[in-house]
Order: C-alpha cells, then structure tokens, then sequence
C-alpha cells in the first residue's frame, strides 16, 4: 500500500490567494483527518470524516476554511482567502477502526504552506 | 481539556542509552497512543495502550499506563542515533468520538 498521499508536499502563495490542498486516504480506510502543526501551536485537529461525511469540524479556525471529501478515496482542505498566519504544515490522516474508540492514524508526508 | 502534556520538552542521551519519556492527561480516556515524528516527516504510529492495560512492549519500546495518576510513560531501551525525533502521547478526547488529542511533544536527541 502506498500509505496516504498528500499534494502537493509543498505550496507557496500569496496572501489572499486561494490554497487547496489534496489527501488520497489508505484504501479501505474509513476515517479522514486533517490536522496542522506549528511551532506555537503544536498538532492541532481540524476537521474529521467518517465515511465520507464530516464529523466534527470544530477545529476548523474560521470561515476561510473548508474541507470536503467527495468519495472514500479523495478530500480537500481548502483555504480561501490565504492569511500569513496560515502558514503551516498541514497533515492527512486516515484510520480504520474496529469499533467506537480511536485506533491507530496512519499519516501522510504533510503539505508545507508558507503564505507571504 | 483532555491535551496530553509530555515530559520532558527535549532529552539528549549517548547512543546505547535507556530513553524515557512520560506523559500526562487530564480526564478519562480509552486508550492512549505513541506517535513519533522524524524531522520533516509525518507522525508514525509506535503502540497503542488501552485503559484496562498497565504495560506494553513493542521491539526495544515499553510503554506503561497508569490510569490512577493519568499517566504514561514509553521507554526506549539500547537507543540508536535512528531513534532520534519527536515522541507524542495521543489520548482520545471524547467518549464513543475517533478524535485524537496530541501532546506537545518530547524532542529525542541521541548523541552517537
């Protein structure tokens, strides 16, 4: 398995540019997340599916903001209009647990933003 | 809040060296996890501790939890320079949710 893939790996825009970033989630896989790390802040979760449907976006900081997964294999995170205090890494995750408690995340490389 | 807070913030041993690092919570939870995370990288799975658990092992990583202090603790023992990274203790934050609550982080630093 390729594990999950994330693109692209790195994104330099400028402010007030749109910015989306794209997430391929192990096959199978049931479970989506999509977290941001900063030094300041550490890993922080945004926004999570379970199968295909959004859960609890409650870490999502604001309206510019917004994530989608159309099918079990694809999601977004989108991020309009981009703000320097964007800049970030920015990680997938997906999981496949076997009951109601969280389970193991496998990772993908992350997406480094750097917003001007 | 449910945040796992770890201990120390940054560790540096000499290769060969036992390497231990603790983390605490606040609430109740199911399991507990260990993540590491190489410069650059993403977070890779290590080992997984559920509550009803007091000690795991995994190669040269043991974990243990102590749900009355809300406490855990992941030892490396023989460390490698390879073993060199960040260590997060992730604690699920709401009953029934898959929504992982991450620590800030030990920083693992092995002097060869």
């Amino acid at each position: 398995d390729a594990g999950v893939i994330q693109s692209p790996r790195h994104e330099v825009t400028e402010m007030g540019q749109e910015v989306t970033l794209r997430c391929k989630p192990i096959s199978g896989h049931n479970s989506l997340f999509w977290y941001r790390q900063t030094m300041m802040r550490g890993l922080e979760l945004l926004i999570y599916f379970n199968n295909n449907v959004p859960i609890d976006d409650s870490g999502m900081p604001e309206d510019r903001f917004s994530a989608k997964m159309p099918n079990a294999s694809f999601s977004t995170l989108k991020i309009q209009p981009s703000e320097p205090r964007d800049s970030a890494v920015y990680f997938c995750a997906s999981s496949s647990p076997a009951g109601p408690y969280t389970d193991t995340q496998y990772f993908g490389p992350g997406t480094r933003l750097t917003v001007l | 809040s449910q945040q796992g807070e770890e201990d120390p913030q940054a560790l540096s041993i000499q290769e060969g060296e036992n390497a231990t690092m603790n983390c605490s919570y606040k609430t109740s939870i199911n399991n507990l996890q260990w993540y590491r995370q190489n410069s650059g990288r993403g977070l890779v799975h290590l080992i997984l501790i559920r509550s009803n658990e007091r000690e795991k092992h995994s190669g040269r990583l043991r974990v243990t939890l102590d749900t009355s202090k809300k406490s855990s603790s992941l030892l490396i023992t023989a460390s490698r320079a390879a073993d060199t990274a960040s260590y997060f203790c992730a604690t699920d934050a709401f009953q029934g949710a898959q929504k992982l609550v991450f620590g800030q982080g030990t920083r693992l630093t092995i002097n060869p």
